[in-house]
């Protein structure tokens, strides 16, 4: 089973600046199936991230992902007051069929 | 506009079963597959369980296995999980999510509905 490691489990920065979060695999993944989703408390995950470098409908284009094989990124260029959220990584595996998530980031305000 | 509303959650004793149910609007409810996912009380997501568009395709976690069973009934755009044997770790919210994908096979959760919470105590 593909694990998924993602790091800084905390990221504290302030307001217009950069976030860097990664996600890294166990094995190699297929960009296809890595998606990042952004949850605030008391929500629902909504997806921001799919195909590793695609934007969700609606996602603002401060949001951007990158990477293939074991190392992924997020990238949130400026942050938002409405940015501050926890972050997971999501992958799907088809040997066997199998989908996980990574432990999740943290991005609290500075 | 595209949703998914889950009912069916509360408090359980161990041991026990609970019936969730998740119903879709807004879109062809047959032509996606469908999955259910939790997050224990401060915890990340955890992946339990998908479906295909058919039903005829299903697989589960291995925390799950044998004791939860997912099934769909497309005539009424509804998504289930009957949860049997429950623990004290089955605690958590429970989301159903559509598995969508686009003309490039590109594929990823959206949207989620807004959970229900399934407490497993005595």
């Amino acid at each position: 089973e593909i694990v998924l490691t993602q790091s800084p489990g905390t990221l504290s920065l302030s307001p217009g600046e950069r976030a860097t979060l990664s996600c890294r695999a166990s094995q190699s993944v297929s960009s296809s199936y890595l998606a990042w989703y952004q949850q605030k408390p008391g929500q629902a995950p909504r997806l921001l991230i799919y195909g590793a470098s695609s934007r969700a409908t609606g996602i603002p284009d401060r949001f951007s992902g990158s990477g293939s094989g074991t190392d992924f990124t997020l990238t949130i260029s400026r942050l938002e007051p409405e940015d501050f959220a926890v972050y997971y990584c999501q992958q799907y595996g088809s040997s066997p069929p199998r989908l996980t998530f990574g432990g999740g980031t943290k991005v609290e305000i500075k | 506009q595209v949703q998914l509303v889950e009912s069916g959650g509360g408090l359980v004793k161990p041991g026990g079963s609970l019936r969730l149910s998740c119903a879709a609007s807004g879109f062809t409810f047959s032509d996606y597959y469908m999955s259910w996912i939790r997050q224990a009380p401060g915890k990340g997501l955890e992946w339990v369980s998908y479906i295909s568009s058919s039903g005829s395709t299903i697989y589960y976690a291995d925390s799950v296995k044998g004791r939860f069973t997912i099934s769909r009934d497309n005539a009424k755009n509804s998504l289930y999980l009957q949860m049997n044997s429950l623990r004290a770790e089955d605690t958590a919210v429970y989301y159903c999510a559509r598995w969508d994908y686009d003309i490039l096979g590109n594929s990823a959760f959206d949207p989620w509905g807004q959970g229900t919470l399934v407490t497993v105590s005595s």
